[in-house]
């Protein structure tokens, strides 16, 4: 069946690092590709999202390329801040109808 | 504003005792689902519905009931809440089709004592 797999977290940055959270996926066909974050004591929101191969999605400074020749979808930001501090959760959708989520990396920033 | 709400947000109760949390959407949107979350699982998905009178089980559906007799309501029900079942939850809708957003409601932190 279909899956999403992550890197473990937690990952632990300082204030203007580089991000990148890895993303690989399973899936038959060709799905869809998101990131949804959840900030401390909320639920999920959407992040960026990417429809087919070659797409890049991007929000808030963060980006990721729906790679099919590697099925992946890695999230990176260039200078991440404090207020980035969640959980981020990749996940697809692939023509069944629930939404497959990986099991999140936790991200903290440091000042 | 368009929203997913939840009731209650916290809740503690003890073995056996019946209960329900609601889950609500203002958006018309047809999918609804109910998740939990637990540490090092990540989101499972409970159930889900696709439309009014229409549900179906997900990843881990035992101990739980769901019903949709209206499209804006998709209550959680817990016949006989157990220790296991302390996690929290999540509702969440969106349109039918592949590429719309789904929105999640605030959660709601469950604990069986």
């Amino acid at each position: 069946g279909d899956s999403v797999t992550q890197m473990e977290g937690p990952v632990t940055l300082s204030e203007e690092a580089f991000l990148t959270i890895n993303c690989t996926y399973t899936a038959t066909g060709y799905p869809s590709l998101f990131w949804y974050v959840q900030y401390p004591g909320e639920g999920l929101q959407l992040l960026l999202k990417a429809t087919k191969a070659d797409d890049k999605g991007s929000n808030k400074g963060f980006e990721a390329t729906y790679r099919k020749e590697t099925t992946s979808f890695h999230l990176e930001k260039g200078s991440v801040q404090v207020s980035d501090s969640a959980v981020y959760f990749c996940a697809l959708w692939s023509g069944n109808t629930p939404l497959v989520f990986g099991k999140g990396t936790r991200l903290s920033v440091i000042a | 504003e368009a929203q997913v709400t939840q009731n209650p947000r916290y809740l503690i109760t003890v073995t056996g005792k019946k209960l329900t949390v609601t889950c609500s959407q203002n958006m018309n949107h047809e999918y609804m689902s109910w998740y939990r979350q637990d540490p090092g699982l990540g989101l499972r998905q409970i159930y889900y519905s696709m439309n009014v009178e229409v549900t179906d089980k997900g990843d881990v559906p035992e101990g739980y009931k769901v019903s949709r007799k209206e499209k804006r309501n998709f209550p959680l029900i817990l016949e006989s809440p157990s220790p296991n079942q302390t996690s929290l939850y999540f509702c969440a809708s969106r349109q039918a089709g592949a590429n719309y957003e789904q929105y999640f409601g605030p959660g709601t932190r469950l604990t069986v004592t």
